[in-house]
């Protein structure tokens, strides 16, 4: 049972380059997460999905976008990366809107 | 004020202590309180999921959440090499956005 799953695992992107993180899960959830950690900072919520066909900001939306391309996949855009944008972001799933959510591994992301 | 304050550390203790790790929240209508471990390049796991006030628990595992006070904890006995992690609290009142804390970072030490 694979749960969260998140690609790629590392990049080392240069600022201004744009790519996309993919995750998937394959709990049946209905609701999607994408949360950044940073040292110090602790996880920090960038969008989310409540349910299929729906998105919304969260505390650090600025720089990203996403796509719920169906019930199983979310995906997190950076159109123009800067150096802001190193750090570690997790996808997470849950069944409700806010319920326990399960995390991937995480995609450590680095900015030059 | 952030919502919910919890201790970084770093916290070290020797193997077979009891562990006490805490958090405090501002908003009192939280009633959902979890905590979260995280070990070094993995993603958070649950580990532990309350409602309301009350004790939980669950093998070496104890949660605890004190509403009056706005206090929560998460007690390890007989800590071992393998409980060294990073522990998250995280807490939510009703269909409110998940909270969580910054984490505090744990050393068992053999």
């Amino acid at each position: 049972n694979a749960g969260v799953t998140q690609t790629p695992k590392f990049q080392v992107l240069k600022t201004g380059q744009s790519m996309t993180l993919q995750c998937a899960q394959d709990m049946n959830h209905n609701s999607m997460y994408w949360y950044r950690q940073d040292p110090g900072m602790g996880l920090r919520l960038i969008y989310y999905s409540a349910s299929e066909g729906t998105t919304d900001k969260g505390e650090v939306p600025n720089g990203y976008n996403v796509s719920r391309l169906n019930k199983r996949e979310f995906s997190l855009r950076l159109e123009s990366a800067a150096p802001s944008q190193t750090s570690v972001y997790f996808c997470a799933s849950s069944l409700g809107a806010w319920t326990e959510a399960f995390f991937g591994q995480g995609t450590r992301l680095t900015v030059v | 004020q952030k919502e919910v304050e919890q201790d970084p550390g770093p916290l070290s203790v020797p193997e077979g202590a009891i562990v006490s790790l805490n958090c405090t929240y501002s908003n009192s209508a939280f009633q959902y309180f979890m905590w979260y471990r995280q070990y070094s390049r993995k993603g958070p796991e649950l580990l532990m999921y309350t409602y309301s006030s009350g004790n939980k628990e669950d093998g070496r595992f104890t949660a605890q959440v004190d509403k009056s006070s706005k206090y929560i904890s998460l007690f390890i006995r007989d800590s071992q090499p393998s409980d060294s992690a990073t522990y998250l609290c995280a807490m939510k009142g009703g269909a409110q956005k998940l909270v969580f804390g910054q984490g505090t970072r744990l050393t068992i030490n053999p």
